[in-house]
């Protein structure tokens, strides 16, 4: 049980900003949210995570909502190399065994 | 620096066949995650290592399945009399103590015929 749940697949333009949702309304005041991208023929890499605050980082902003019920991963300037299926998780932390839904595929394009 | 590297990228075995996956992690990562992806699905859990230590082994789908990390580095999973639904990607991550990323490598793509 993933407990996330997170569209299926979703499309932008090159350039452009993306938003990608996911809900997660049983989530633990505990549980951190952490987002992972699977390029295709790569293994899983780390995105960002988040407990309550937005964050950013180097890749993406987070945007987490006031209830903690619900987050957004935003990339600012989609490009054709963010092409990739992108999981929401929940969890504890990085020493803790991954939770991986079926994940967002994105399609970017040019 | 070098990350999580995974030999062999490919392997194909005839059903009832053993196979041993090996997982180099970061050198220093204490924690070691064994995963098996289906095509089309999101990774799921097999098994978690602390140093040497198999602390949670609950995601391992059979006594088929078996894996080891004698000196808290290298990891090996045997998987043995391979089944046509063994075939799948198996993914090893590593993380260090309180690091809330686990830094996964390229993945064992495993075709049983």
């Amino acid at each position: 049980d993933a407990k996330t749940t997170q569209p299926n697949s979703m499309e932008s333009n090159e350039e452009e900003p993306v938003h990608l949702p996911c809900n997660h309304s049983t989530i633990s005041g505990t549980d951190y949210i952490h987002w992972y991208r699977q390029l295709p023929s790569q293994g899983p890499e780390y995105v960002i995570h988040g407990l309550t605050s937005n964050v950013n980082n180097r890749m993406a902003s987070l945007a987490i909502a006031e209830d903690r019920k619900s987050s957004t991963l935003i990339l600012h300037r989609a490009t054709l190399r963010d092409a990739a299926v992108y999981y929401c998780i929940r969890g504890d932390s990085g020493n803790t065994p991954l939770v991986f839904g079926k994940g967002t595929r994105l399609s970017v394009i040019a | 620096g070098a990350g999580v590297s995974q030999s062999p990228r490919y392997k194909v075995a005839k059903r009832g066949q053993d196979v041993a996956l090996r997982c180099d992690p970061i050198s220093g990562h204490v924690s070691l995650f064994w995963y098996q992806q289906a095509l089309g699905q999101g990774p799921e859990f097999l098994t978690y290592f602390q140093n040497e230590a198999q602390l949670d082994k609950s995601g391992l789908p059979s006594d088929r399945f078996f894996a080891e990390r004698p000196e808290g580095s290298v990891s090996t999973l045997k998987i043995q009399r391979t089944q046509q639904e063994d075939s799948a990607v198996y993914l090893c991550a590593s993380s260090l103590p309180g690091d809330r990323e686990q830094y996964f490598g390229p993945g064992t793509r495993l075709t049983v015929t």
